[in-house]
């Protein structure tokens, strides 16, 4: 199957700075990636989703100022948490695929964040 | 709204069956997903379902019935590393990936 990239796999940073998580489509061409967060014992969160070239759609409920998604490539998307705080801490997990119905989601290895 | 519903939890012997079942309301439905997740990881694939009936793939079959609204995931001679959550997913109108909370499955020696 096709492969998702996604780095770093895990992350501490102190309260009030930024952190970016990269998510790459190594073998074919995402035209949507879709970004989860997941909190201890609970299902996969839709955060947002981003379309190659264009701004990304939120989740009511998710601040577009705080968690910056930028869609530049086919391959490439990054999520930015900005300011982060000990709430933000969650593991975060990209997928990617094409709007065709056939296509699971393909999934990168998820990055746990630990805001200190 | 769009819901669907999974046991939270179940626990089965090592090489028992187990069967995990999911109900879904979405609006549209373009395929049913399941995945095992396991703690700290990524969600794995495991089957697509877009027609009724059963799909078998090795020790994992999944089925689903659009008419109920009901799906479940069949998993045969359990090993201890079968121990995991499984999510089940719908496609709906739009595409979207809609989740379940998952079902946390607990294999005893």
């Amino acid at each position: 199957g096709a492969v998702v990239s996604q780095h770093p796999s895990w992350v501490i940073c102190k309260s009030g700075t930024s952190v970016k998580i990269e998510c790459r489509s190594l073998d074919f061409q995402a035209t949507t990636m879709f970004w989860y967060r997941q909190f201890p014992k609970q299902s996969l969160m839709l955060m947002a989703t981003s379309n190659e070239g264009s701004k990304a759609t939120y989740e009511q409920g998710v601040e577009k100022d705080k968690f910056l998604i930028n869609h530049a490539s086919l391959t490439l998307s990054t999520l930015t948490v900005t300011s982060a705080h000990p709430e933000d801490s969650s593991f975060y997990i990209c997928s990617a695929g094409t709007p065709d119905r056939n296509t699971e989601a393909f999934f990168g290895q998820g990055t746990r964040l630990t805001v200190v | 709204g769009q819901n669907i519903d999974q046991p939270t939890e179940m626990t089965a012997t090592e090489g028992a069956i187990v069967q995990i079942n999911c109900t879904y309301q979405t609006s549209g439905f373009n395929g049913l997903f399941w995945y095992q997740q396991h703690a700290g990881e990524a969600p794995t694939f495991l089957s697509y379902n877009v027609l009724d009936g059963l799909e078998e793939k090795g020790r994992f079959s999944s089925f689903l019935s659009r008419s109920k609204g009901y799906s479940y995931l069949l998993l045969k001679e359990l090993q201890m590393k079968d121990s995991a959550s499984y999510l089940c997913a719908v496609k709906d109108s739009n595409y979207q990936l809609i989740w379940g909370a998952g079902t946390k499955l607990i294999i005893k020696p």
